[in-house]
């Protein structure tokens, strides 16, 4: 699997858009870009995931570059409970391979 | 609820003792894997399983076994605990391996071998 690089924090203010950044500069054609966040001491929580088109639900946003190396995670009016650590993992489609790939992710810290 | 389920939350262990760690889904996943998080890291996959019957190692296996004679169940044992064990162990489980198919996780047994 591609690996990806996150900054090891941000914050936002509530109420406010979070742009969650990711680079993923190794990614390969088949590999498809998920998010995942873990609220503290919670099991990590899917959040959404892609292959190159955005896409969005009713948590948030997903904006993939066209050269699909980068991607952002929009939290439209951040909360205080959108505080957590976020995760940015690419993995292929299917397959024993397919298996996700944790790494430091990035703390977001909303402010009131 | 449906749901992964963990059990125990909390257990200390000593060095060299013995347990497992039961998980437990009852969502019909194929799917189900353990990971260990560690202080200021991610989570690292120890195991995984694509159906009952099959197992296969993660990134971190050493000090670990599994088994899966069931969808439902996914046991994680400690043959010999060690300090370094020391650890936060998540469950997962999902339909498939598919790129379609969310993950979901149970909520975490705290181990500390001493």
């Amino acid at each position: 699997d591609a690996k990806t690089t996150q900054p090891p924090s941000m914050d936002c203010a509530e109420g406010r858009a979070a742009n969650l950044p990711c680079n993923h500069s190794t990614i390969s054609g088949n590999e498809y870009v998920y998010w995942y966040r873990q609220i503290h001491s919670q099991g990590p929580q899917y959040i959404i995931h892609g292959l190159k088109n955005n896409e969005t639900n009713e948590m948030a946003s997903l904006i993939i570059t066209e050269d699909r190396k980068s991607s952002t995670l929009i939290l439209p009016h951040a909360t205080l409970r959108d505080t957590a650590v976020y995760y940015c993992i690419v993995r292929v489609a299917s397959g024993a391979n397919s298996k996700l790939t944790f790494g430091k992710g990035i703390t977001l810290s909303v402010r009131p | 609820n449906a749901g992964v389920t963990q059990t125990p939350k909390f257990q200390v262990l000593k060095t060299g003792q013995s347990m497992t760690l039961q998980c437990a889904q009852d969502m019909n996943h194929e799917y189900m894997s353990w990971y260990r998080q560690d202080p200021g890291m991610g989570l690292r996959l120890i195991h995984y399983s694509v159906g009952a019957g099959i197992t296969d190692q993660g990134e971190v296996p050493n000090g670990y076994n599994v088994s899966r004679s069931t969808t439902e169940d996914f046991p994680l044992r400690l043959l010999s605990a060690a300090p370094s064990q020391t650890s936060v162990y998540f469950c997962a489980s999902s339909l498939g391996t598919g790129m379609h198919y969310g993950y979901t996780f149970g909520s975490g047994t705290r181990l500390t071998v001493v």
